[in-house]
């Protein structure tokens, strides 16, 4: 079954300061991928989606991610965080063979951005 | 309308009585998914629906938890003899599709249920 590891449960980060935020997911299948943001009391908003193509997939908010697939990894990234960009970051797999269509997440990171 | 609309924000139950939450998904979309959010992070796959069929139900615990997809009615998401275990947010996502255009579930504000 899949799964999805988000290794760092906390990233405290200095405004104006690059980060990243590390995904890995189990298969080398063919996948879907995805990140989203939870904001305190929020539903969750997509920030941007991997579903086939180019490697280097750009969002919303200035973030941008790299899907590997050697490296089954999805992690996300932005030059310059804001504070405004403090919040719960979850990154998810959906399985396109399995005809589910259901996500699996992964345990989500919490960025902090300090001024 | 625009956006998927969960009611209510929020709901207390004494251990025991029943529970249950609705759902609006965006207006032509025919996947509705419910996901339950415990501990904070961990999200928890319950039930999906293509229009008012269940698509997947492979994270439905067996015996207290049901739910709908009516025509013209929210879907709605019921548990009977809410148990401690049960306090979570209910969160209820929908897709217009789920082919390479359309491949993505936008989700409600959630429903947060406390079970005292």
């Amino acid at each position: 079954a899949q799964s999805v590891t988000q290794l760092d449960s906390q990233v405290p980060v200095f405004e104006e300061a690059p980060v990243e935020l590390r995904c890995n997911y189990s298969s080398s299948v063919s996948v879907y991928l995805f990140w989203y943001v939870q904001y305190p009391n929020q539903g969750l908003q997509l920030l941007l989606k991997y579903l086939s193509g180019s490697t280097l997939v750009k969002g919303i908010n200035g973030f941008e991610a790299e899907f590997n697939k050697s490296q089954t990894s999805f992690h996300l990234r932005k030059p310059s965080v804001h504070i405004s960009d403090t919040a719960e970051y979850f990154c998810a797999v959906s399985d396109p063979t399995s005809g589910t269509y259901k996500y699996i997440f992964g345990t989500g990171t919490r960025l902090k951005v300090l001024a | 309308g625009e956006e998927v609309a969960q009611t209510p924000k929020h709901l207390v139950r004494g251990e025991g009585q029943k529970a249950k939450l609705y759902c609006a998904p965006i207006k032509g979309h025919s996947y509705v998914f419910w996901y339950q959010q415990v501990l904070k992070n961990e999200f928890k796959f319950l039930i999906s629906f293509q229009n008012e069929n269940v698509f997947d139900e492979t994270g439905m615990p067996k015996e207290r938890f049901s739910a709908k997809c009516l025509p013209n009615s929210p879907c709605s998401l019921e548990i009977q003899a809410t148990k401690l275990e049960d306090s979570a947010v209910y969160f209820c996502a929908s897709s217009q599709s789920w082919d390479r255009m359309n491949t993505e579930a936008f989700f409600g504000q959630g429903t947060r249920l406390t079970v005292v």
